[in-house]
């Protein structure tokens, strides 16, 4: 089946260790998001892929970076993560030609 | 720019019960409208979704919604919720005609189904 895949699923790391979520995908859209999603709140966009060009939301920390090697992979880096980034983070998928994200399972960050 | 109320936070129903999850929205462009359902621990699936046409929109689980220009609300209802049906509800607006699709989302309701 097609499907959006994130890996892993849990991810624990330390206080300023950097971590890196991965996200892989069968459907061969050309759009990837990627979206912080904190205890009981909506999921808030952090940037997207179209195609190659990386679009970042304004209110993004710099301290969130991506990376898309290719169409079905892509990376979201946290380069020193604190506290109050723990979060569930969901990584979607659309075409520019559809109306429809497709969601992954999500990958829970934990912080100590 | 677009946003989205949900002003239940939490909806608490019995087993069998109907139910409505309110959604409001406010854009300045005509848009499109999603209802998404989040289980515990897992991502987005989504249930409907209105892009133009009928205004009565009908998605999978049994689940419904009506899109209300006059009154900028998109609610979600089912004539009776199982248990299965307990999880958290997020509607969401998109501008139409803009390819492919940045979403605001609403915080969400929380259905809880009881026996």
């Amino acid at each position: 089946d097609a499907m959006v895949i994130q890996n892993p699923r849990y991810q624990v790391t330390q206080f300023g260790k950097p971590v890196t979520l991965s996200c892989s995908q069968t459907l061969n859209h050309n759009v990837m998001y990627w979206y912080q999603q904190k205890s009981s709140q909506a999921p808030k966009l952090l940037f997207h892929y179209y195609d190659k060009d990386f679009n970042n939301e304004a209110d993004t920390p710099d301290n969130f970076q991506s990376r898309r090697p290719n169409t079905s992979f892509c990376f979201l880096d946290i380069r020193s993560p604190g506290l109050g980034d723990a979060a569930m983070y969901l990584c979607a998928t659309s075409t520019d030609a559809n109306n429809e994200q497709f969601f992954g399972p999500g990958t829970r960050l934990t912080v100590l | 720019a677009q946003s989205v109320t949900q002003l239940d936070s939490q909806v608490p129903v019995f087993e069998e019960a109907p139910v409505e999850l309110r959604c409001n929205y406010s854009s300045s462009v005509s848009v499109y409208l999603f209802w998404y359902v989040q289980y515990p621990n897992q991502g987005l699936q989504l249930l409907l979704k209105y892009l133009s046409g009928s205004t009565l929109v009908k998605g999978i689980n049994g689940f419904e919604a009506e899109f209300n220009k006059s009154q900028t609300s998109f609610h979600l209802r089912k004539p009776s919720v199982h248990i299965s049906d307990t999880a958290e509800y997020f509607c969401a607006v998109g501008r139409m005609n803009t390819g492919f699709q940045k979403l605001v989302f609403g915080t969400g309701t929380r259905l809880l189904v009881s026996p």
